[in-house]
């Protein structure tokens, strides 16, 4: 069964630091993979995604992505964190065409 | 453009009442969906629909009922609200099925609570 694994409840960077949010995937055949952000008392936007190709993925607002095909991961990234970044970050995985698995989340905060 | 709009943005129920959350686009999208967001479970899908007349169960349907009788407009009903149903409700649209081609656009949320 396809699954998705965020195992750090919070990371906390500090702001022009770098930021890792992990994720860990499990899934039968090629993976479609996707970074979705939650800001405060709004819904969920999309960041960016893999669907094959390079294994560095970039998206918005300077996030970029690492697929990682022997360790099963597809961790965020960004080279200089904002405090404005500070928000609840999802992982997730195609089931099928018309499903997705989220992960539980990571919230990210980021500290002037 | 409006995007994916949602009504109530808070409700407050008694166990055993029924109502609808409702949903709207405007961005003339084929598929729309709606799922659960519980502390330390990330979000679940409740029900999907990739047209107008088609809807199909997600990961956690029990409880809920959806129906698809425009385009613009995908409601989910609580027939009879129980306390388990205490979540955040976000209603999500994309232009057709293909969740792997076609970003998903999320509405703002209904924090639903249920004593």
């Amino acid at each position: 069964a396809q699954s998705v694994a965020q195992p750090e409840d919070q990371v906390n960077v500090a702001e022009g630091n770098p930021l890792t949010v992990k994720c860990t995937y499990s899934v039968s055949g090629n993976p479609y993979l996707f970074w979705y952000v939650q800001y405060p008392n709004r819904g969920l936007q999309f960041l960016l995604k893999y669907i094959t190709g390079d294994n560095l993925v970039k998206g918005s607002y300077g996030f970029e992505a690492e697929f990682n095909k022997s360790q099963t991961s597809f961790h965020l990234k960004k080279p200089s964190a904002l405090v404005s970044d500070s928000a609840l970050y999802f992982c997730a995985v195609r089931v099928n065409t018309d499903k997705l698995i989220f992960g539980t989340g990571t919230r990210l905060q980021v500290f002037p | 453009n409006a995007g994916v709009t949602q009504t109530p943005k808070f409700q407050v129920l008694k166990t055993g009442q029924s109502m609808t959350l409702q949903c709207a686009q405007d961005m003339n999208h084929e598929y729309m969906s709606w799922y659960r967001q519980d502390p330390g479970m990330g979000l679940r899908l409740i029900h999907y629909s990739v047209g107008a007349g088609i809807t199909d169960q997600g990961e956690v349907p029990n409880g809920y009922n959806v129906s698809r009788s425009t385009t613009e407009d995908f409601p989910l009903r609580l027939l009879s609200a129980a306390p388990s149903q205490t979540s955040v409700y976000f209603c999500a649209s994309s232009r057709s099925r293909g969740v792997e081609y076609n970003e998903q656009f999320f509405g703002p949320g209904t924090r639903l609570t249920v004593l």
